[in-house]
């Protein structure tokens, strides 16, 4: 079985300032983990994916993410907010072929 | 190139009338997927497709579902005698392969509200 944990349901930053969304899985063997942003009335788009290569991995728009097997994390940070960062984030773990999703993370982005 | 396409993109429908959705995949894409993503639920998987087959089906909520795929392409999610707890965003995805390191593209999604 597999499962993913989003341990903050909404996160709320100013512009310029660095974001952080947690989160933790479960997974009987070595997982493949994704991050997706949703925009309102948007599709899911792909930020980021860790498929047992670097720890460290770098998506698009600047984020990144970093693999910590000790902890069962996969956390994804971006140095810098923009307004367009305002979005749903999903963490997602994969079995060969089945998405499992976090509940989500909205986040918002003051001025 | 054209992306994972869904149609219709919304659709009102009376409980228990019938409603089909359909999804054209990436030209290429030999994986298939359909999630549906509800307030109550969250982002949940129903069924995958494998060229014209579906080896794993046990996201399917009732047997009031179902879906196929033909000729490797275009499939669709049919959703029989429809119920309110239906209403939600039917996603559809699809991938080069089956497998952990294939990224699956969405499409922008069929919203199904059940009147």
């Amino acid at each position: 079985a597999q499962s993913v944990t989003q341990l903050d349901s909404h996160v709320s930053v100013s512009e310029g300032t660095p974001v952080l969304l947690r989160c933790n899985y479960s997974s009987s063997y070595s997982p493949s983990l994704f991050w997706y942003v949703q925009h309102p009335n948007k599709g899911l788009q792909l930020l980021l994916k860790y498929t047992s290569a670097a720890t460290l991995v770098k998506g698009i728009n600047g984020f990144e993410a970093e693999f910590k097997k000790s902890e069962t994390s996969f956390h994804l940070t971006k140095p810098s907010a923009h307004m367009s960062d305002a979005a749903e984030y999903f963490c997602v773990v994969s079995n060969d072929y089945k998405l499992s999703f976090g509940a989500g993370t909205t986040v918002t982005v003051r001025a | 190139g054209a992306g994972v396409s869904q149609s219709p993109s919304n659709k009102v429908t009376e409980k228990g009338k019938d409603v089909e959705l359909r999804c054209d995949p990436i030209s290429g894409h030999t994986a298939l997927y359909w999630y549906r993503q509800s307030l109550g639920q969250g982002l949940e998987f129903l069924i995958y497709f494998q060229g014209n087959s579906a080896p794993d089906k046990s996201g399917l909520p009732s047997d009031r579902f179902s879906a196929e795929r033909t000729g490797g392409s275009v499939s669709t999610l049919t959703i029989q005698r429809t119920q309110q707890e239906d209403s939600a965003v039917y996603l559809c995805a699809s991938s080069l392969a089956i497998g952990r390191g294939y990224e699956q593209y969405f499409g922008p999604g069929t919203r199904l509200t059940v009147t």
